[in-house]
């Protein structure tokens, strides 16, 4: 166990919905990072948020958003959802902002599947 | 272009035989090194990480990697693979960041163990 927890873990949803993938940290890591892993795509980098503000952004679709809320937990929110959306999303945190030395912890991820 | 490279998609080994997966990286700078692996249905856990120092790191569950910055190779090494081994293994780097930090993985490599 990790200790960064992900709700729900399974999410089944019609194209062209909306879905919000919740996200809460290890105790004391200020930094929450969302991934997503699909067949044909591997695992991608989304975006990462410190202590409420974003900090680095990857191959985020503009139908995606994300926010970390002052408790730290964060949420990713996916719209006007398409087939290909289908895929793993995991969260992960850190201690750290930045620089890279820093391990990342994930968690056991939400598996989305858009029909 | 910037990437990170597992040559090998499967790999199957007999249980108690030992193991190398291979990842190359390409950046300009040395990156920070990990390795994740991935049971069926679970999370990303870390088994190791190398940030500078020795390049011989040792992690969890028996498993040790080597850092070659002239082959810009991190390859994971066992010496005696066990059933419960068998996952999918990825190979991460963290690229230095001025600001923020990601991972990017390599398109994993998964492990079956024949007894």
């Amino acid at each position: 166990d990790s200790g960064v927890t992900q709700t729900p873990k399974h999410l089944i949803t019609a194209t062209g919905q909306r879905v919000t993938l919740r996200c809460s940290p290890r105790s004391g890591d200020l930094s929450v990072y969302w991934y997503q892993q699909s067949l044909d795509q591997g695992l991608q980098f989304l975006i990462q948020y410190y202590n409420g503000e974003e900090r680095a952004k990857g191959n985020i679709l503009e139908r995606f958003s994300a926010q970390q809320f002052p408790d730290l937990h964060s949420e990713l929110n996916l719209s006007s959802l398409e087939l290909g959306d289908s895929a793993l999303y995991f969260c992960a945190s850190s201690v750290e902002q930045g620089g890279g030395a820093y391990e990342q912890y994930f968690g056991p991820g939400t598996r989305l599947t858009v029909t | 272009a910037q990437s990170v490279t597992q040559p090998d998609i499967h790999i199957t080994v007999s249980e108690g035989a030992s193991l190398e997966l291979r990842c190359n990286y390409s950046y300009g700078a040395t990156p920070y090194l990990f390795w994740y692996v991935q049971s069926p249905g679970q999370g990303l856990q870390l088994l190791l990480k190398y940030f500078s120092g020795d390049t011989l790191v040792q992690g969890i569950k028996g498993f040790e990697a080597e850092f070659k910055r002239s082959q810009s190779s991190f390859n994971l090494r066992k010496p005696s693979v066990h059933w419960s081994d068998a996952a999918e293994y990825f190979c991460a780097v963290a690229p230095i960041m001025e600001y923020g930090n990601k991972l990017v993985f390599g398109a994993g490599t998964i492990l079956r163990v024949k007894s």
